[in-house]
């Protein structure tokens, strides 16, 4: 059963940072590609990163660009997102994803709360 | 990264069919055939509806169907069923190696 579990979400300050996680089972991790997503609070969905395969190639939303860093670590079967100079407008649930390409999202974590705020 | 337009709600009554649009320009849902659809219940992640346009993940009912025109793609409903109750989200691939979603159209099954 595929699984992907993610975590390091709470409450930072304006300019701070925070490292998200997530876990995958169930699938073979590195034949895909792993992203995240997110959502603020009683709003719609964003893209802010992705990543391939073999870690190699990244992309990212402009909104994040400069600021957040994805990565994975495929002996380990864990995806990061790590959030610098987080501002308000960062506040969301942040969902991993994973996806043969990058065109689309076949599964979906529960997701963790990021809460950006002084 | 403009978001895709889709109406912000849509209703039908039990065994209708309903459509949702979603538009974009020639850059993403007109460039590509990588539309992709997502239902999320209130409290749950979203689930893969729709991908490539109008393939059906395994699993998903062949209620669901996708289709695209132009810059518009639409994500028709039949035989509308409660717990098709939920918010819906359209996305595509977009140039610059990026994927862009629509506002989301909440659907009431009345």
């Amino acid at each position: 059963e595929v699984q992907v579990l993610e975590s390091g979400g709470g409450l930072a300050q304006p300019g701070g940072s925070l490292r998200l996680s997530c876990a995958a089972s169930g699938f073979i991790f590195s034949s895909y590609v792993v992203s995240w997503v997110r959502q603020a609070p009683g709003k719609g969905l964003e893209w802010v990163s992705g990543i391939n395969s073999g870690g190699d190639t990244t992309y990212y939303a402009d909104s994040v660009k400069g600021r957040f860093t994805i990565s994975r670590d495929n002996s380990k079967n864990t995806l990061f997102l790590q959030m610098n100079s987080l501002r308000a407008e960062d506040t969301a649930v942040y969902y991993c994803t994973k996806s043969p390409m990058l065109t689309h999202f076949d599964y979906w974590g529960q997701g963790t709360l990021v809460t950006v705020s002084s | 990264q403009s978001a895709l337009t889709q109406p912000a709600s849509v209703s039908g009554s039990p065994g209708q069919s309903i459509t949702i649009s979603c538009t974009g320009t020639s850059s993403d849902v007109g460039g590509y055939n990588y539309v992709s659809w997502y239902q999320q219940h209130p409290g749950k992640a979203p689930k893969l509806m729709i991908y490539d346009v109008s393939k059906r993940p395994s699993g998903v009912s062949n209620r669901f169907s996708g289709s695209k025109s132009g810059n518009t793609a639409s994500l028709t409903i039949s035989g509308l069923q409660t717990e098709d109750e939920a918010d819906y989200y359209c996305s595509s691939y977009a140039s610059s190696a990026s994927l862009v979603f629509g506002g989301g159209t909440k659907l009431t099954v009345l």
